[in-house]
């Protein structure tokens, strides 16, 4: 079954640091999301691109936060620098432009700033 | 403001019963609407669809109901099992290509006893 992966699977880093989060979308899916998901907020979407091209990311904290595209099999997401509020796991997913069959989430990437 | 609500607490049957989840939503007018499936430490895997000009869609167990005069969908799980204790998440998109990214609810748990 064809995957979307995310690195690193776990995170722990100090307040004040970068830090980069990767996603490789499912080959030949020309949208892909982010996601961050708390307990309290429950998934929230950040940002997302189609045909490599940013869309919107106005659930991102633009102070803090960047996502780019640099190619079709690399999405990134970038915190500098990191705060403790940030702690949560960021979910990558990729789709096609047909629907019916949803989206893909990646296993996540679970980021504790501490 | 828009909201989807989906019951934040456990929800507990019996296997072999059929389970019901609900998704409510307001101040939305949703072109469709999606169910996912999520297991602690991963990522949503993608169920079932249904468009608003839908009233029910089955899969196998599984029977999704869209009433847009209500503004509601359920989920139900017929002749449930253990293996289906998991968070529920229902999503809706904003538009008619689902271009906009989906928007989740907190999700319900469910749990199905032996």
């Amino acid at each position: 079954d064809a995957r979307v992966t995310q690195t690193p699977r776990h995170k722990v880093t100090e307040m004040g640091q970068e830090v980069t989060m990767r996603c490789q979308p499912i080959l030949g899916h020309n949208t892909v999301f982010w996601y961050r998901q708390t307990m309290m907020q429950g998934l929230e979407l950040l940002a997302y691109f189609r045909n490599r091209a940013p869309l919107d990311d106005s659930g991102m904290p633009k102070d803090r936060f960047s996502a780019e595209m640099p190619d079709a099999t690399l999405a990134t997401l970038k915190i500098q620098p990191s705060e403790p509020r940030d702690s949560a796991v960021y979910f990558c997913a990729s789709g096609v432009g047909d629907t019916r069959y949803g989206y893909t989430f990646g296993s996540g990437t679970r980021l504790t700033v501490v | 403001s828009q909201k989807i609500e989906q019951n934040s607490e456990a929800l507990n049957i019996q296997e072999g019963k059929t389970a019901t989840l609900t998704c409510n939503y307001t101040n939305y007018s949703p072109a469709y609407l999606q169910w996912y499936r999520q297991d602690p430490g991963r990522g949503p895997v993608f169920l079932l669809l249904i468009r608003e000009n839908e009233k029910e869609k089955r899969k196998e167990r599984l029977k999704v109901t869209f009433d847009t005069t209500l503004k509601q969908s359920l989920f139900h799980i017929t002749a449930s099992q253990p293996a289906d204790s998991a968070t529920y998440l229902c999503a809706l998109a904003h538009s008619g290509g689902g271009a906009d990214g989906l928007t989740f609810g907190k999700g319900t748990h469910l749990i199905i006893q032996p």
